[in-house]
C-alpha cells in the first residue's frame, strides 16, 4: 500500500463550481498534512496545512482532516481557471511524503 | 517569509559528466534539507534527507555514490549528480526545514543529460 494515495483524477469542473480533492494515508502516526499546488515545470507551492481533525478554511480553500479514517481533503470554492494545476497531498512525519497528485482543470 | 534559492534553474550536460545543484536558505537556518526528484507527470520522490554536518540519509533505491549530498552549513546543501546519464534527466527540487513543519521549497532544477 502506498503511503499517500490520491486515486481520482484528472478532475474537470466548470468555473465557479466547487472542486473536491481527496487523499488517504497509511501511517496513523502522521501528524501534519499539507496541500500543495504545482504548475507545470514549477516547484510546489503551499496552499494549506492542517494538524487537527475537522475543517480549516482559508479564503476559497477548505482542508478537511479525519484521522480516524486517515483521510484528508481539499475543497476549492468558486473555482477559477487560474486554479487549473496539479494538486499534491503531502503527509509529514520526520519527512514529507507526497501523493502522486491530481490534475484539476477549471473550464471557463 | 522563508525563501530557498536553488541554482541553476536548468542545466544541460553531456553524458558522463557531473553536475552540482545548490540549495540555499536565504533568511533562515535550515536544520534539515531534503532533495526530491520528479519525472514528467509523476509526483515528487524523496531522494535523501540531509542534516547539517552529518551524512545524508538516502531513500531506498537511491544510489548514494551517484547522488552526492553535502550539507556543510545551516544555509547550504548541494546535490552532485556524478557521471550523469540520460536516465538521470529529471526535475530536481530541494526543500529546507527551519523547524517543526515549515517546509520551504526551492524553485527546482531541470537537468537534461544528452
Amino acid at each position: 500500500q502506498k503511503e499517500v494515495e490520491q486515486n481520482s483524477g484528472p478532475l474537470s469542473v466548470p468555473e465557479g463550481a466547487i472542486a473536491s480533492l481527496n487523499c488517504t494515508y497509511s501511517d496513523r502516526g502522521s501528524q501534519s498534512f499539507f496541500w500543495y499546488r504545482q504548475y507545470s515545470g514549477k516547484s510546489p507551492e503551499l496552499i494549506m496545512f492542517i494538524y487537527s481533525n475537522g475543517d480549516k478554511e482559508d479564503g476559497r480553500f477548505t482542508a478537511q482532516l479525519n484521522k480516524a479514517s486517515q483521510y484528508v481533503s481539499l475543497l476549492i470554492r468558486d473555482s477559477q481557471p487560474s486554479d487549473s494545476a496539479t494538486y499534491l497531498c503531502a503527509v509529514a512525519n520526520s519527512k514529507l511524503t507526497f501523493g502522486k497528485g491530481i490534475t484539476l482543470s477549471v473550464r471557463p | 517569509g522563508a525563501v530557498v534559492s536553488q541554482h541553476p534553474s536548468w542545466v544541460i550536460c553531456k553524458s558522463g559528466t557531473s553536475v552540482k545543484i545548490e540549495c540555499r536558505s536565504l533568511d533562515f537556518q535550515a536544520t534539515t534539507m531534503f532533495w526530491y526528484r520528479q519525472f514528467p507527470k509523476q509526483s515528487l520522490m524523496l531522494m535523501a534527507t540531509s542534516n547539517e554536518g552529518s551524512k545524508a540519509t538516502y531513500e531506498q533505491g537511491v544510489e548514494k555514490d551517484k547522488f552526492l549530498i553535502n550539507h556543510a552549513s545551516l544555509t547550504l546543501s548541494t546535490l552532485t549528480v556524478t557521471s550523469a546519464h540520460p536516465e538521470d534527466s529529471s526535475f530536481y527540487i530541494c526543500s529546507a526545514r527551519e523547524g517543526g513543519d515549515g517546509y520551504t521549497f526551492g524553485s527546482g532544477t531541470r537537468l537534461t543529460v544528452v
